[in-house]
């Protein structure tokens, strides 16, 4: 079975502090992707990467970076963490084989970030 | 734009009762993906089932079926006689030639005993 895991299930920062949340996958997927879920707005796009070290933006990227240096690693990066950071964070991980599209994301169990 | 709207926030049944999660759909795109997810309360989605734009066909899987209607752009979700563990935020969401998902907002079930 594929295994995404993400390094916490739950962190509490302060304003300003430079945040990292991990994501490792085990099943060789050339395709990894970050979401952030907020009630009412369902899960939103920050970034995703094809490829190590290519990342894209998705549809909300502002205040958010990324690194891929390895296949399976793949990290999300809040520079200075405010408060509209608060979120549930959700990891994906998918094949490329074929039409990219058609191939569902495995997701990992989430992390909620609280930013005080 | 492509967009996905699951209009019912959340929905609340008796256990053995049948529900249908709505979810439509805008996309441009000529070959396209639906899917839906289940969340349960641990937090991990769950994948629940892929369609492409060209297969109309319902499928059941057993206490769960689909119905896809390219005519009305929908992909609606059917639990028959559901159970306390089908409580759970379940998202529709769909992928086009960008490689990327777009979920609806998602709807929160809960199935009482």
């Amino acid at each position: 079975d594929v295994k995404v895991t993400q390094s916490s299930r739950y962190l509490v920062k302060r304003t300003g502090e430079k945040v990292f949340l991990e994501c490792v996958q085990d099943m060789d997927h050339e395709n990894m992707f970050w979401y952030r879920q907020d009630p009412g707005l369902g899960l939103r796009l920050i970034y995703f990467s094809y490829d190590v070290k290519m990342k894209e933006k998705g549809d909300i990227p502002e205040g958010y970076s990324v690194s891929r240096e390895k296949k399976e690693r793949f990290s999300l990066i809040l520079e200075s963490a405010s408060t509209n950071q608060t979120s549930m964070y959700l990891c994906a991980s998918t094949s490329r084989g074929g039409r990219v599209e058609s191939y569902e994301q495995y997701f990992g169990p989430g992390t909620r970030l609280t930013v005080t | 734009a492509q967009k996905v709207t699951q209009a019912q926030t959340e929905i609340s049944v008796v256990e053995k009762e049948d529900v249908t999660l709505d979810c439509v759909y805008e996309t441009r795109d000529t070959t396209y993906y639906l899917f839906w997810y289940k969340q349960p309360p641990s937090g991990e989605l769950v994948f629940l089932i892929r369609r492409n734009s060209f297969d109309e066909q319902n499928e059941i899987s057993g206490r769960y079926s689909w119905n896809f209607q390219k005519s009305t752009s929908s992909f609606n979700f059917t639990i028959t006689a559901s159970q306390v563990v089908d409580s759970a935020v379940y998202f529709c969401a769909l992928s086009g030639n960008t490689g990327k998902l777009i979920f609806g907002q998602g709807t929160t079930l809960q199935v009482k005993p």
